[in-house]
């Protein structure tokens, strides 16, 4: 069955630094891979869509890559500050007995940046 | 933009009421609606996807007759937990995706439900 993996260590870095977090996935070839943030209590925020036919996609401080032989994306964040602390989930498409576009998430990784 | 509600944001029930959950999309028309549970330390877990007046597609493993999902307009979706039990307490939330941006989900805020 598909299963995606992301680092269950909480990840704890000082400011400044770039985070680093990793998404693994097995029996699966997704067409995209995403990128949420979330914060305790509340609804994911997208932050990040990348193509399979894309190597690496940037947004502000915000790094995404896609290895589709290696079946892993890693998320960097640099110049990372305390405000980017929450848990990252990534995320791939798949679809439902419809045929419906739907979403498989991993657990998320939690970011704690240190000030 | 892409802002999606919910209501409430938390509720309390008695064992064996029901509750409705309301998810609507403010600024924008959701084509597609889904419907996600999250227990603690767990990951999204998706119960069903709804298209605007179409019959949900639930997810295996979802009682469809528990939890009715009705996605009567382009912005409105509601969900309701049917005779609930306290192992149906959990996190709750929904998103919303739109046809121009249909590989993007943009989520509420979510509903804590604790059944009693």
């Amino acid at each position: 069955s598909q299963k995606i993996e992301q680092n269950s260590e909480a990840l704890n870095i000082q400011e400044g630094k770039t985070a680093t977090l990793t998404c693994n996935y097995t029996n699966y070839s997704p067409a995209y891979l995403q990128w949420y943030r979330q914060d305790p209590g509340r609804g994911p925020v997208f932050l990040l869509l990348i193509r399979e036919n894309e190597k690496e996609k940037r947004k502000e401080r915000l790094k995404v890559t896609f290895d589709t032989t290696l079946k892993q994306s890693l998320f960097h964040i640099t110049a990372s500050q305390p405000a980017d602390s929450a848990t990252y989930l990534c995320a791939l498409l798949s679809h439902n007995a419809g045929n419906n576009r739907k979403l498989i998430w991993g657990l998320g990784t939690s970011l704690a940046v240190n000030p | 933009g892409a802002v999606v509600s919910q209501h409430p944001s938390r509720v309390i029930c008695k064992s064996g009421t029901s509750v409705k959950i309301e998810c609507r999309s403010l600024d924008f028309q959701a084509t597609t609606m889904f419907w996600y549970r999250q227990f603690p330390k767990q990951s999204l877990m998706l119960m069903a996807t709804s298209n605007e007046g179409s019959k949900a597609t639930y997810e295996q493993g979802v009682e469809k007759d528990k939890f009715l999902i009705n996605h009567a307009s382009l912005t409105l979706s509601t969900l309701t937990v049917t005779s609930a039990h306290p192992e149906d307490s959990s996190f709750y939330i929904c998103s919303a995706s739109y046809l121009a941006r249909n590989y993007e989900q943009y989520f509420g805020p979510g509903t804590r439900l604790t059944v009693t």
